[in-house]
């Protein structure tokens, strides 16, 4: 049972557009969440995240937004850059234990 | 200062053959994770390390995997008689604490079982 889902596999945006990945969740347990950004040959790296008392939460170019009722949330990045261009994987979690459940990972692409 | 580092970055070894996968965290991290990530999926929870309590190794999916910490510091995952299903990314990651929090992540180790 996944339950934390990135159904778009893959995206591809043109450099100085938006990209909006997202990420479903099943367990309304989950309360805290993290997006993590992975390039090739290197271990993920935390990129932001959010609690669930939050609806939004911002760093730079990076939003991630937190529909509860949904259970949905996205990471936005405007600008995207060439640089951007990586796999990137949300996580959710409950305050108090230490499981991480991960999604299937969105892998993106700016075009330049 | 110094990352989470894993050793050996790649590995490649007989069917039934034992491998040994190491992992160095963060200094002063307490947490310590293992992961398996196999080719197109997700990331995997194998087993959680906290300190001096008992690990949660409800993640290890099978018996031929085992997975030991020395106190706060190096932990490595054994897996015996490998498998060609266990090649796969394995990542590990420290943390300072119990989450929720930030785990920052090692390189990992690309095992293949030929």
């Amino acid at each position: 049972d996944q339950q934390v889902k990135q159904n778009s596999p893959s995206l591809s945006v043109q450099e100085g557009r938006i990209s909006i990945l997202n990420c479903d969740y099943t367990n309304s347990m989950f309360d805290y969440f993290l997006w993590y950004k992975k390039y090739p040959a290197e271990g993920p790296t935390f990129l932001i995240s959010i609690s669930s008392i939050k609806d939004k939460n911002e760093d730079g170019r990076f939003t991630v937004f937190l529909n509860k009722s949904a259970k949905h949330l996205s990471l936005h990045i405007v600008p995207s850059q060439p640089g951007d261009s990586a796999v990137y994987f949300c996580a959710a979690t409950t305050s108090g234990t230490y499981k991480y459940i991960f999604g299937t990972g969105t892998r993106l692409k700016v075009l330049a | 200062g110094a990352g989470v580092s894993q050793s050996p970055s790649n590995k490649v070894t007989e069917k039934g053959k034992d491998v040994e996968l190491r992992c160095d965290p963060i200094s002063g991290h307490t947490a310590l994770y293992w992961y398996r990530q196999r080719l197109g999926q997700g990331l995997e929870f194998l087993i959680y390390f906290q300190g001096n309590s008992a690990p949660d190794k409800s993640g290890l999916p099978s018996d031929r995997f085992s997975a030991e910490r020395t106190g706060e510091s190096v932990s490595t995952l054994t897996i015996q008689r490998t498998q060609q299903e266990d090649s796969a990314v394995y990542l590990c990651a420290s943390s300072r604490g119990q989450g929720p929090g930030t785990q920052y992540f090692g390189p990992g180790t690309r095992l293949t079982v030929l």
